[in-house]
């Protein structure tokens, strides 16, 4: 099992450009969530989702889209990116019910200049 | 939303030593989890805890849930360079753990 995969691991992007990261979990987890890093600001949830179909908004979910067609793939959409929008991006799944812990991909480090 | 702090933000301690980081919220959990994430690294799961009080030990790691289900620890005994990393606590931000709101970190260094 590959778990939870995210791509692509680095991107630059300059400011009003658009981007989508993927993220896709073999694990046929329902639950699955991204979340930005920030130094000194620990994981800040933009959107998650309970199934395919369902989605709904986190801490932070301004300037981000997101859908869940299949239980597989959750991609995340910046529509015009800002310098605000530099971080670290996880993409996490859980088996539905979240009481197992989240398994979290590796990350996507995002520049925008 | 729910809010947790967790404290202290940094430690640093001789290797050997004990660490303990603490998570506190203002209102009654149905649960808490915690997670480890190395430097340049990804947050992996450690544990959930669900009753009141509860203790669960892994290895030299010993994880509490208050009696009040308010806060909770986790400390590590004698510490080793492989427990580097950034130590979370995550509690449930909404009805259910759909949507975790995570502490902002403990970042544990040691001086071999």
């Amino acid at each position: 099992n590959a778990g939870v995969t995210q791509t692509p691991k680095f991107q630059v992007l300059k400011t009003g450009q658009s981007m989508t990261l993927q993220c896709a979990q073999d694990m046929n987890h329902e639950y699955m969530s991204w979340y930005r890093q920030d130094p000194g600001m620990g994981l800040r949830l933009i959107h998650y989702s309970v199934g395919a179909g369902i989605t709904d908004q986190g801490e932070v979910p301004n300037g981000y889209n997101v859908s869940r067609s299949t239980t597989e793939d959750f991609p995340l959409r910046l529509l015009s990116a800002a310098p605000s929008q530099t971080s670290v991006y996880f993409c996490a799944s859980s088996r539905t019910g979240g009481y197992y812990g989240y398994t979290f991909g590796s990350g996507t480090r995002l520049t925008v200049v | 939303g729910q809010q947790v702090m967790q404290i202290p933000q940094y430690q640093h301690v001789q290797e050997g030593e004990d660490f303990t980081t603490y998570c506190n919220s203002s209102t009654t959990l149905s649960n808490i989890q915690w997670y480890k994430q190395r430097p340049g690294g990804h947050p992996v799961f450690l544990i959930q805890l669900v009753k009141s009080g509860e203790v669960k030990k892994q290895k030299r790691l010993t994880f509490q849930f208050g009696e009040a289900k308010k806060n909770s620890s986790l400390h590590i005994t004698a510490t080793q360079t492989t427990d580097v990393g950034t130590y979370f606590c995550a509690v449930p931000g909404g009805f259910g753990n759909e949507k975790l709101t995570f502490g902002t970190g403990t970042r544990l260094t040691i001086i071999p």
